[in-house]
């Protein structure tokens, strides 16, 4: 089974839109983190938003948000706002224990987001 | 945010020949480094988790004698793709893991092989 699965290969978002990006997982591990990141088209990754399994609140750092549902084992990353410069694909990750597997990460197939004016 | 590069940004090589892909913690000291690879389009498959001081672990369905990794101080680490063949033509992305279990991605390399 996959252990990160994101749905929508594809997404578009009007300039100053929210748009939601899909993430659910799969680990039977009680304690893990859920990552997103950025991917523009140069290539490097960017770290957005981290989400540990026992954080009591959903995470948020500017206009990124993380709709964490543990009992849905979702993820989803919300960006407010759009603005151009968020064109890019967008990768969920999932690190599995808290220390655990040397703390690699397993990503999810990536969604491309394109900001229209 | 804490800085890790990578060297080259972009290599083609011929055939046959070997290509050596430096990654560096530049401010800080990483015991552990990560190296990814990535198809167009497609996700990051993790290669090998680098230990400094000792062997990686390579994850199933690499083979450990292609893709050779060093990881010889506590900010550098290397990988070298032996004998490249025009299959091995990729997006090389690696992480370092700081003290504080956080994760630094490098720029990343890519590798045409003709």
């Amino acid at each position: 089974a996959q252990k990160i699965t994101q749905t929508q290969p594809g997404m578009f978002v009007q300039e100053k839109e929210a748009v939601t990006l899909d993430c659910t997982y799969d680990t039977s591990d009680p304690s893990y983190g859920l990552f997103w990141y950025k991917q523009p088209s140069s290539g490097e990754m960017i770290f957005l938003i981290y989400q540990g399994s026992y954080d009591q609140q959903n995470a948020t750092e500017g206009r990124y948000s993380l709709n964490f549902q543990k009992a849905r084992k979702s993820a989803n990353l919300v960006i407010s706002a759009s603005q151009l410069g968020d064109s890019a694909m967008y990768f969920c990750a999932m690190r599995e224990g808290e220390y655990g597997g040397g703390n690699k990460l397993t990503f999810g197939t990536g969604t491309q987001l394109k900001v229209e004016l | 945010g804490a800085v890790v590069s990578q060297h080259p940004s972009r290599v083609i090589c011929k055939s046959g020949t070997s290509v050596k892909i430096e990654c560096r913690s530049l401010d800080f000291q990483a015991t552990t480094m990560f190296w990814y690879r990535q198809f167009p389009k497609k996700s990051l498959m993790l290669m090998a988790t680098s230990n400094e001081g000792s062997k990686a672990t390579y994850e199933q369905g690499v083979e450990k004698d292609k893709f050779l990794i060093n990881h010889a101080s506590l900010t550098l680490s290397t990988l070298t793709v032996t004998s490249a063949h025009p299959e091995d033509s990729s997006f090389y992305i690696c992480s370092a893991r700081s003290d504080y279990n956080e994760q630094f991605f490098g720029p990343g390399t890519r590798l045409t092989v003709l």
